[in-house]
Order: structure tokens, then sequence, then C-alpha cells
């Protein structure tokens, strides 16, 4: 069965830096698109960001453009994000998800950001 | 970068049929077959109950159906029973490369 696992959150003050990992596992990973989605305390769900098999391609929404970098590590069956300049807005449970056919087919249980002083 | 729009709430008896709309523009929704819905129980993680529109992935109850007119998809849950009673998303991809969630649905079985 898939399973993808996250982990990295935490609490994290305004300004502050933090690295999201998402460890995959019972599939291809190289051969699928991955991204992290997110979900605000009590909140809808809000794409953040997908990447290329290879690498190759990204894609941000732009809240977040220019402060944090989707990677992915094929070799080791990981995807990442680093996320730089937090704001208390970013403070949401992030959901690695794979990239199935024009959907989300499977997602990790989430790890929660808190950005607060 | 706005969500698409979805009602907040949808309510129906057990048995009856609902429909939740997800509208947005020709940029998403209405240029693309790419409409996608998910269910979210309370605590758990998201589920895709639709894809492409109108797909159902295995194992989802063929009581869970899609449509799609102009810039408006619907999802429509018919026999509706209280496992169902959850908030229900829409997504889409948005021109150029980015994807766009709906405001989400909560659905309320009476």
């Amino acid at each position: 069965e898939v399973q993808l696992v996250e982990s990295g959150g935490g609490l994290v003050q305004p300004g502050g830096s933090l690295r999201l990992s998402c460890a995959a596992s019972e599939f291809s990973f190289a051969t699928y698109w991955m991204s992290w989605v997110r979900q605000a305390p009590g909140k809808g769900l809000e794409w953040v960001a997908n990447i290329k098999q290879d690498g190759g391609e990204k894609y941000y929404v732009d809240s977040v453009k220019g402060r944090f970098t989707i990677s992915r590590d094929n070799s080791k069956n990981s995807l990442y994000l680093q996320m730089n300049s937090l704001r208390a807005e970013d403070t949401a449970v992030y959901y690695c998800a794979r990239d199935g056919d024009r959907n989300w087919d499977h997602w990790g249980q989430g790890t929660l950001v808190t950005v607060s002083s | 970068q706005s969500a698409l729009t979805q009602p907040a709430s949808v309510s129906g008896s057990p048995g009856q049929s609902i429909t939740i709309s997800c509208t947005g523009t020709s940029s998403d929704v209405g240029g693309y077959n790419y409409v996608s819905w998910y269910q979210q129980h309370p605590g758990k993680v998201p589920k895709v109950v639709l894809y492409g529109v109108s797909s159902r992935p295995s194992g989802v109850s063929n009581r869970f159906s899609g449509s799609k007119s102009g810039n408006t998809a619907s999802l429509t849950i018919s026999g509706l029973q209280a496992e169902d009673e959850a908030d229900y998303y829409c997504a889409s991809y948005r021109s150029p490369a980015s994807w766009v969630f709906g405001g989400g649905t909560k659905v309320t079985v009476l």
C-alpha cells in the first residue's frame, strides 16, 4: 500500500525557517509528480507547490513564491519543502500528496507547522 | 489567487440526493477537465471521490457522480447516508501552472 509519511513540523518564530520531509514507499516514487497541500486550522485546503518527476519543473502558489522551495531526492524516495521567512498565515497542517491522474490520489497524515512568537 | 466558489453548507435527509456546486472561471474549471473532489471527515486526511470531472477511483461508491457545465462543476451524492457527512472540496488546474481548491462545503445528513 502506498505510504507517505511527513516529518519536520513544529513551532517556529515569525521570520524563521523549517524544512519538511516526506518519505514515500510502496510505489515508484520517481515516476510521479508530487505536491504539498496545506490546511490552516479550521480552514480549507490550499495547494502549495508541486514538482515534476525529475525535479525539472516546480510550481508554487503565489503566496509562497520566493519563500518556499520544493525539492525531491529520488534516490531516497523523499520529497521536501524548505520554508523560509515564515509568517503566521503559514500556520497549517502540511500534507504530502501524490499526483495521480488529474487528482491527488494518496495523502500523508500531515505535519503541523505553527508560526508564532 | 482566489479560491473556487462552493456553498458553505448543504444538507439532506438519508436517502435523498444532494448536489454541491463549484464555480470557477474559464482559466480553471471551464477550461479543463481537471476537476476533482475530496471528502474529508473531521480530523482525517482528505480522500479523492471524483477526478477528471466525473471519474470515480476504485472503491468509491457509485452514489458519487460529477458533471460540469461551463465554469461550474457539480458533485452529486445520491442515496445520502450518515457516513457521507463530511467536508467536501473541489479542486481544479488553473492556467498557468497552478492548482486551486474550493472553499469547502459541509454536508450534513439530517
